[in-house]
């Protein structure tokens, strides 16, 4: 069964950039939308973006000015990169797999990366 | 588009839990669960309002109608407390959104 691994810094100092990988096994990339969601410390979820195997994206429009998703097909791995970090980004950061049943906006996330936690501080 | 869910739903083993997720005709979008417990990811228990993945106990059940989603989880077992996130898009923002979770204690 396919599974998701983040990978990446565990501190970043503020305003600088945040990147992280996640790769995925025992299954392809294509035809998946893929997704990053975070949870801030004793918080709930947030969805930050997705990006569907031929490289379109959508941003959480909160953090669509610093946000990017990127895919590598060949590498079979996406990654997140997080601009002008502060304090407030701060959490646990997952990746997840989101089908493409038709509309895809009624899809879900399943599986879900272990999880990464990303410390801001100076 | 916020979603409402109760902070906590309590209930003693063999019961069944209800935890609810309440939005403004929430009843037109299609609604999806997670199960988290402390340490771990989210795990899909249900997805379009009433489907369970693979591997879900028939036990966690879901409906969708009117302003209310509803999770419920028969027999309920120790194993089964965790945290339970409603999930659904909002078209208005385009943006996939998450209710603000119910820790579900087995008494």
């Amino acid at each position: 069964q396919v599974q998701l691994q983040e990978s990446g810094p565990g501190l970043v100092k503020p305003s600088e950039t945040l990147s992280l990988t996640c790769t995925v096994s025992g299954g392809s990339i294509d035809n998946y939308y893929w997704s990053w969601i975070r949870q801030p410390p004793g918080k709930g979820l947030e969805w930050i973006g997705n990006i569907y195997y031929s490289g379109s994206t959508t941003y959480n429009p909160s953090l669509k000015s610093r946000v990017t998703i990127s895919i590598d097909t060949s590498k079979n791995h996406f990654s997140l990169k997080l601009t002008s970090v502060n304090a407030a980004d701060t959490a646990v950061y997952y990746c997840a797999r989101m089908p493409s049943y038709s509309p895809y906006t009624n899809n879900w996330f399943d599986p879900w990366g272990q999880g990464t936690l990303v410390s801001v501080y100076s | 588009y916020v979603l409402t869910q109760p902070p906590s739903v309590s209930v003693a083993p063999g019961q069944t839990a209800r935890i609810t997720c309440g939005g403004d005709n929430i009843g037109s979008k299609r609604v999806h669960w997670y199960q988290q417990k402390p340490g771990q990811a989210p795990v899909l228990v249900v997805y379009a309002d009433r489907d369970r993945p693979s591997g879900i106990p028939e036990r966690f059940s879901g409906f969708n109608s009117g302003n209310t989603a509803t999770l419920t989880i028969s027999r309920v077992e120790a194993g089964d407390e965790a945290d339970y996130y409603c999930q659904v898009w909002d078209s208005n923002t385009d943006l996939w959104v998450f209710g603000g979770g119910t820790t579900l204690t087995v008494l």
